[in-house]
């Protein structure tokens, strides 16, 4: 089964920076290099906003407007992982950010999901 | 950017009654267009995909239904443990959306 295991969030002042991790696992289909992958978050108490995407080859890449810009993602095959690089952080990016797969190679939509990681921006 | 609405917000339903939830895109998105169920303190559990398929794992009683702009998530026969929030989710164009959510209790 699809483990996807975040960290890295936690508190920090607005203009500040933050990378996200998250480790990935048990793919039935090949391995994580052959998936694509996402970012999608959760103001607290809120609802669902995708953020970033990244293809298996890690050649295509998509943001939300809000992030462009500013936020990175980027993806290390060997070493089955999913980085977020949010630089110039603002209070509304405050959020639990949870990293999801497909389960089909090739698709785009978040099947699996992760526990999410929370970033508090605040001064 | 496709604004997707779901209706109702919010619904109180008894065990055994079917609960039906509509998703309405600002545009067309095809059939691409996903339900997922959150309960609170979980993360969200993805129920359909494009539209009508069921994900693996998923009870029959949940079923999707639609195409271009108007899409129905139905729940039949609910059960105490289908108290959660449902999302539908758009991957028909950039950038990707979500409905507002709307939050079903059992009675």
């Amino acid at each position: 089964e699809v483990q996807l295991v975040e960290s890295g969030g936690g508190l920090v002042q607005p203009g500040g920076s933050l990378r996200l991790s998250c480790a990935a696992s048990g793919f039935s289909f090949g391995s994580f290099s052959n998936y694509n992958m996402l970012w999608v978050r959760q103001s607290p108490g809120k609802g669902l906003e995708w953020v970033s995407y990244i293809d298996w080859t890690a050649t295509t890449t998509y943001y939300v407007g809000s992030v462009r810009g500013r936020f990175t993602i980027s993806r290390d095959n060997a070493k089955n992982s999913l980085y977020l690089q949010m630089n110039s952080l603002r209070a509304e990016d405050t959020a639990l950010y949870y990293c999801a797969s497909p389960s089909v190679v090739g698709h785009t939509t978040p099947d699996y999901w992760g526990q999410g990681t929370l970033v508090t921006v605040s001064s | 950017e496709i604004v997707l609405t779901q209706s109702p917000d919010f619904q109180s339903v008894a065990p055994k009654e079917t609960v039906t939830i509509t998703c309405r895109a600002s545009q067309s998105t095809g059939t691409a267009l996903h339900w997922y169920q959150q309960k609170p303190d979980q993360s969200p559990k993805l129920l359909i995909k494009y539209a009508s398929q069921s994900f693996s794992g998923v009870p029959s009683r949940f079923s999707g239904s639609g195409s271009g702009t108007d899409f129905t998530l139905t729940i039949s026969s609910l059960e105490a443990e289908d108290a959660a929030t449902y999302y539908c989710h758009q991957t028909g164009s950039l950038p990707w959306t979500f409905g507002q959510g709307t939050k079903v209790e059992i009675k």
